[in-house]
């Protein structure tokens, strides 16, 4: 059963800071890792979908790397916007499931504070 | 392109009632799937439609049912409902197989009285 964990659950930044968030998985037989961020209240955003065959994959001010060997993807977001405090989401489709079924992580809280 | 749309956006039922939540694809999106998001279960998998056959089905009650048209757009059935439905229920849609980017809508809030 493919597990998925999101560390920090919480993070607190200064606006203009870079940081980095963090997601494992348990079962490296995924044909992607997709990151959304989700507003409180709201849908999800899709922001980048990495495919297994791909190290990285970078949109504007964000960037996700895969390492599949090891379970791990992290999205670093460069220079910190009060606009990107939301909480941040990865999921996985499992290969043995065909179709879109998608397991998620907890998801980190960000704050950019002013 | 319109992205996906849900409706209602709001819904308030009462334990026992049934409720039926409705979600149109992107145009050309021929996957719809469903989850329910609570605070304390976060995003949970309920089911998938491709092509108005069930694909993929994830662990919960029959009291929870789908269907999809042949325009690709996807209903959600809850029956009986019971005080622990009280969730965000998001739709998501892709093109084919849903190794593509899976787009999510805004979701419906429902509150179990």
């Amino acid at each position: 059963k493919q597990e998925v964990t999101q560390i920090p659950a919480a993070l607190s930044v200064p606006e203009g800071e870079n940081l980095v968030l963090n997601c494992s998985f348990t079962d490296s037989a995924i044909y992607n890792l997709q990151w959304f961020r989700q507003d409180p209240g709201k849908g999800l955003t899709s922001l980048l979908l990495i495919q297994s065959s791909q190290r990285e994959q970078t949109s504007g001010r964000l960037n996700a790397s895969l390492d599949k060997s090891s379970g791990r993807s992290t999205l670093y977001i460069a220079a910190s916007q009060p606009g990107d405090s939301a909480t941040y989401l990865c999921a996985v489709p499992l290969k043995e499931t065909s179709g879109s079924r998608l397991t998620f992580g907890e998801g980190t809280q960000l704050t950019v504070n002013p | 392109k319109a992205g996906v749309t849900q409706t209602p956006r709001y819904l308030i039922k009462t334990r026992g009632q049934q409720v039926t939540l409705s979600c149109s694809p992107i145009s050309g999106h021929r996957s719809v799937s469903w989850y329910q998001q609570t605070p304390g279960q976060g995003l949970q998998f309920l089911f998938e439609y491709f092509s108005e056959t069930q694909r993929n089905k994830g662990n919960f009650p029959g009291r929870f049912s789908g269907r999809q048209f042949s325009n690709s757009r996807s209903e959600m059935n809850v029956s009986t409902l019971e005080l622990g439905d009280s969730a965000l229920y998001l739709c998501a849609s892709s093109l084919l197989t849903g190794q593509e980017t899976q787009y999510f809508g805004p979701g419906t809030r429902l509150l179990v009285l």
